[in-house]
């Protein structure tokens, strides 16, 4: 089993431009999130997703949009790329009711110039 | 709101030192709390949670409601150790409220 996987791991942007990440899983898990991970700032979740079709804001949701149209995906989506949503972006799943055992993706890392 | 809450953004101690990394929490309702560890080029993992008291890698945590505290500690850190730590709430919200994170070096 691959686990959490995302693609891409390393995406160079210019402010304005827009891209989505993609955050996928093979383990039935019904919950998935998207976090980013600042200097300083550690974990702070962006969107969330308790089952397919349903996604729900976190801490940060501003500038970023995400769709689960299948249980197995989750996509973050930035519409304008601006400088301040250079990071690196986690995703994790996990089973409903154990929200603390989450599965975690290697990461991306988003530049945006 | 809840708040978590880690003092320390870098921690060095050297191999065979005990080591205690803070947390500190502020939540209304019965807080869950939990140790999540990244080592090098390692994807984010749960280490261990309060409620099971169980010790993992030589490491535990103790949940103390009148400080509302959640330190880690390990009596004699060994090198392997070291690896940014994240402390994180549970508030029953359908997700998790991680803190800032702390780099322990352990140094040989």
């Amino acid at each position: 089993n691959a686990g959490v996987t995302q693609t891409p791991k390393f995406r160079v942007l210019k402010t304005g431009q827009s891209m989505t990440l993609l955050c996928a899983q093979d383990m039935n898990h019904e919950y998935m999130y998207w976090y980013r991970q600042d200097p300083g700032m550690g974990l702070r979740l962006i969107h969330y997703s308790v089952g397919e079709g349903t996604t729900a804001k976190g801490e940060v949701p501003d500038g970023y949009n995400v769709s689960r149209l299948k249980k197995q995906n989750f996509l973050l989506g930035l519409e304008s790329a601006a400088p301040s949503q250079t990071s690196v972006y986690f995703c994790a799943s996990s089973s409903a009711g154990k929200v603390a055992e989450q599965f975690f993706g290697p990461g991306t890392r988003l530049t945006v110039l | 709101a809840q708040r978590v809450t880690q003092p320390e953004k870098l921690l060095s101690v050297f191999k065979g030192a005990p080591v205690e990394l803070k947390c500190n929490y502020s939540y209304s309702g019965s807080p869950e709390l939990f140790w999540y560890v990244q080592y090098s080029r390692q994807r984010l993992q749960l280490l261990l949670r309060h409620i099971s008291r169980e010790s993992i890698k030589g490491f535990t945590a103790d949940l103390n409601k009148g400080e509302t505290s959640f330190h880690l500690k390990k009596p004699f850190a060994q090198e392997e150790d070291s690896a940014m730590y994240y402390c994180a709430l549970e508030t029953g919200a359908n997700n998790l409220f991680f803190g800032t994170g702390t780099r322990l070096t352990v140094i040989p």
